[in-house]
């Protein structure tokens, strides 16, 4: 695998569903991104981690649960969530170097909350 | 309050002739932009970008340009080819506050169709 990988690819859950999506990182980058893209609003940051601890979180809900157990992966734990929530969440990596850096996503899962 | 806007959802152009995306952003601290085409199904992937510094980068049938004093960057495509049909969008980076990271706001994203 290169790149930057996410399963599951498409998830269906209820409201009181726990769920977790997974992102893999196959770039040796040091930083990991949790992005929300809804129906035509602009992709929305929701967490970073750069050198695996938690260094931004864009005041979301604490029904998202990021962990970054290593520098390669990334994991958002889904619990209570609701309809509003449905949304594709990307996944990005990029080598934390100064000015010049590039993130680079994954193809994203696409989430439904019924 | 939208600190990166693309005010035209939608862009359509024939096979060979120039596209131009526009993107607008409020933000002063914003000192490196990126273009990003997105595929339906797939994540975002890096196209080209600009540092603050510079008005101009070209890369192949992509340019970006940069009016600083105008808070305005545009990409140009030329030619354009029906494969380059997709959503683009601009982001910004802005390092305000000396974090070490660099966090991307983007815009809204253009459709484009190129026909053939």
């Amino acid at each position: 695998e290169t790149g930057v990988t996410q399963t599951p690819r498409h998830l269906v859950m209820g409201m009181t569903n726990k769920k977790s999506l997974k992102c893999e990182q196959h770039l040796g980058h040091n930083a990991m991104y949790w992005y929300k893209q809804s129906a035509k609003k602009p992709l929305e940051l929701m967490f970073v981690y750069s050198l695996e601890e938690r260094v931004e979180n864009n005041s979301v809900p604490s029904r998202f649960s990021p962990e970054c157990p290593n520098s390669s992966h990334l994991f958002l734990h889904l619990h209570t969530l609701q309809p509003e929530d449905s949304a594709l969440y990307l996944c990005a990596s990029s080598q934390d170097s100064g000015v010049r850096e590039t993130q680079y996503f994954g193809p994203g899962t696409r989430l439904l909350v019924l | 309050d939208q600190q990166v806007k693309q005010n035209s959802p939608s862009l359509s152009v024939q096979e060979g002739r120039i596209s131009i995306l526009n993107c607008d952003y409020t933000n002063s601290m914003f000192d490196y932009f990126l273009w990003y085409k997105k595929y339906p199904a797939e994540g975002p992937t890096f196209l080209i970008s600009i540092s603050s510094i510079k008005d101009k980068n070209e890369d192949g049938r992509f340019t970006v340009f940069l009016n600083k004093s105008a808070k305005h960057l545009s990409l140009h495509i030329v030619p354009s080819q029906p494969g380059d049909s997709a959503v683009y969008f601009c982001a910004a980076k802005d390092y305000a506050g000396g974090t070490s990271y660099g966090k991307l706001t983007f815009g809204q994203g253009t459709i484009l169709t190129v026909h053939p």
